[in-house]
């Protein structure tokens, strides 16, 4: 099966602090993606990357920035964390530069609090 | 514009009676449908897809799901509620438009399902 693994299920940052989140799959998939789930609002995107090196913002960029240096390995990053920032992350990958919306897996999300 | 619309935030229903998660959608294109579930503290895991086969579509754990398109509907079914069907589900489109944006997914807000014994 694949395998999406997101290396904290907690976080708790300070206000200010720069705060890496890391997800890694390992089924070779060029797609990867970093939404934020708030209860109420769904899922909403806020970078994607289809190739390494590669970057698109999604729905709600502002405040964050995303590195893709190798294929497995999609980081989200928080350049001066903020309490709105407060919320669970969820990185998801797919196989293929889809029309269809097909074959994504999520990790098991990362739950960041800023105090 | 393309958007997903669940009708009901929170939905409660008795162990073994039937199970209604509505949803709608708004879409440029002809759409691809999907239905994830999102248990506590766990990821989302996919309960089934429609992309312009069948109108019925079966799923996991006993639930389908039927694309209506005079209705522009993509409600979720289960004849016999379970507890273990106690989780959040979300209705979800995704993007056929081009260039970048293929295949990215865009998600209802949620609707979270209670099951009393």
């Amino acid at each position: 099966d694949v395998k999406v693994t997101q290396s904290s299920r907690y976080l708790v940052k300070r206000t200010g602090e720069k705060v890496f989140l890391e997800c890694v799959q390992d089924m070779d998939h060029e797609n990867m993606f970093w939404y934020r789930q708030d209860p109420g609002l769904g899922l909403r995107l806020i970078y994607f990357s289809y190739d390494v090196k590669m970057k698109e913002k999604g729905d709600i960029p502002e405040g964050y920035s995303v590195s893709r240096e190798k294929k497995e390995r999609f980081s989200l990053i928080l350049e001066s964390a903020s309490t709105n920032q407060t919320s669970m992350y969820l990185c998801a990958s797919s196989p293929y530069r889809t029309r269809t919306g097909q074959g994504y897996t999520f990790g098991s999300g990362t739950r960041l609090t800023v105090v | 514009a393309q958007s997903v619309t669940q009708l009901d935030s929170h939905v409660s229903v008795s162990e073994g009676t039937p199970v209604l998660l509505r949803c709608n959608y708004s879409s440029s294109y002809s759409p691809s449908l999907f239905w994830y579930v999102q248990h506590p503290n766990k990821g989302l895991q996919l309960l089934l897809k429609y992309t312009s086969a069948a109108t019925l579509v079966k799923g996991i754990n006993g639930f389908e799901a039927e694309f209506k398109k005079s209705e522009t509907s993509f409600h979720l079914t289960k004849p016999s509620a379970h507890m273990s069907d106690a989780a959040e589900y979300f209705c979800v489109l995704s993007l056929k438009s081009y260039g970048g944006s293929q295949g990215n997914l865009i998600f209802g807000k949620g609707t979270k399902l209670s099951v009393k014994p």
